[in-house]
């Protein structure tokens, strides 16, 4: 069954320094995305990515976060100067299209800590 | 305000023992409920999706239901395997996002 990966499952880094998520959605999908959950509280969104735009980001998503598209299989969120706050389970997700009827397959998450 | 709220937050059945997990939503413009499984560090699951006023969905021990205002995971004769927290979404109005509630934690004793 077609999956999405992430890497790294886990990343520890210095309060102020720059990470990269990355993700590898399923192959046909054509609309990304990235979720992020603190420990023991709600899955957020973040941001909606599709041809090679955004289409929509949450509050959360301030100018420290970026997405971007760098290739054809790869889908990466960059934190620019990482804060304590920032960390959590990070999720990509994929959908073949909006509003999927099959929902949006989720990877298993990149957890961030951030010292 | 679009919400999705969830009870109860935690629920510990014996193996065998039938109960059912409640979702209420208030999003405008309903373009669908999800209904998603997360296991311990783990990206949520896809489940169910379910669009109108008395539609069900079965997957082995599950079925998902939805009224106007609420849905319903009814879980059948589980085993301890069907432990984990189970998460309730829906699209926002503007589709290209989805809001979760806060699930509930099914613990399922042998």
């Amino acid at each position: 069954e077609p999956e999405v990966t992430q890497t790294p499952s886990h990343q520890v880094t210095q309060m102020g320094q720059e990470v990269i998520l990355r993700c590898v959605p399923i192959s046909n999908h054509l609309y990304f995305y990235w979720y992020r959950q603190i420990l023991g509280q709600k899955v957020e969104f973040l941001v909606s990515f599709y041809n090679n735009e955004i289409s929509e980001k949450s509050e959360i998503f301030d100018d420290q976060f970026s997405v971007e598209r760098p290739d054809g299989s790869n889908f990466t969120l960059k934190i620019r100067s990482t804060k304590l706050e920032d960390s959590a389970m990070y999720f990509c997700a994929s959908s073949e299209v909006i509003g999927d009827n099959y929902g949006y397959t989720f990877g298993s998450g990149t957890r961030l800590t951030v010292v | 305000e679009d919400q999705v709220t969830q009870s109860p937050e935690a629920l510990r059945l014996q193996e065998g023992e039938s109960s059912s997990l409640n979702c209420s939503y208030t999003v405008s413009g309903l373009r669908g409920l999800f209904w998603y499984r997360q296991d311990p560090g783990k990206g949520p699951e896809f489940l169910f999706t379910l669009y109108s006023a008395g539609e069900e969905k079965e997957k082995e021990r599950l079925k998902a239901t939805l009224t106007k205002k609420e849905s319903f995971l009814h879980i059948t004769a589980p085993k301890p395997e069907d432990s984990a927290t189970y998460l309730c979404a829906a699209p926002y109005s503007s589709a290209s996002k989805i809001i979760f509630g806060s699930g509930t934690r099914l613990s399922i004793r042998p």
